[in-house]
């Protein structure tokens, strides 16, 4: 089945930076790649996701690019915020949907100081 | 408010009683989708249901059963819960049908603690 990796497990940065988190994961066929955004105590919250037909793709200051070849996909969060910090998880499915068996990685702890 | 319903939001438990959380999604999605989330292991799909009566193991379905008689509910039951089922749990809902459609929306979690 598929496995997804996420580094680092903790991203610490000023504010104004920029932040990026790498995911890679196995399964040649999936498809969609969503990023998912965890405020502490709250739900994961969709905030960009992509699909395998697209090599980038932006909204505002977070952006994600998928590479297939490599098999690897990265989320850019530039000119960070501290509202910005949060628990960031990357994910991969297969299907014609991409929702039956979304895969998620282990999480990147984001910590933006003031 | 379009929204994923998970009940109770608390629950402690001791092992062996069963016990089920409910789930329920306004959104008329086909889709739903439970998880567990754990410290360091992100979050881990236990079962999914494409549509009514139609449901499928995830990556950690041992010890779980759910049922989707209705479209807008996906209850998630524990027949007899032990302590490695302690978790956060949450419920999630998508709309399917392509890819343009959205991904999960997930409700507010249940925290399941088993002495």
């Amino acid at each position: 089945g598929e496995n997804v990796e996420q580094h680092p497990s903790t991203l610490s940065v000023q504010e104004g930076d920029s932040a990026v988190i790498k995911c890679t994961y196995s399964d040649s066929a999936s498809n969609y790649f969503p990023w998912y955004k965890q405020e502490l105590g709250k739900r994961p919250q969709l905030i960009i996701d992509i699909r395998s037909n697209v090599g980038e793709k932006k909204d505002q200051r977070i952006a994600v690019t998928l590479n297939k070849t490599a098999k690897h996909f990265s989320l850019h969060i530039t000119e960070t915020q501290p509202e910005d910090s949060a628990v960031y998880f990357c994910a991969a499915s297969r299907g014609n949907t991409g929702f039956q068996k979304l895969v998620f990685g282990t999480g990147t702890r984001l910590l933006v100081s003031p | 408010e379009a929204q994923v319903t998970q009940n109770p939001r608390y629950l402690i438990t001791v092992t062996g009683k069963k016990l089920t959380v409910t789930c329920s999604q306004n959104m008329n999605h086909e889709y739903m989708s439970w998880y567990r989330q754990d410290p360091g292991l992100g979050l881990r799909q236990i079962y999914y249901s494409m549509n009514v009566e139609v449901t499928d193991k995830g990556d950690v379905p041992e010890g779980y059963k759910v049922s989707r008689k209705e479209k807008r509910n996906f209850p998630l039951i524990l027949e007899s819960p032990s302590p490695n089922q302690t978790s956060l749990y949450f419920c999630a809902s998508a709309k399917g049908g392509n890819l343009e459609a959205g991904g999960y929306t997930f409700g507010s979690g249940t925290r399941l603690t088993v002495v």
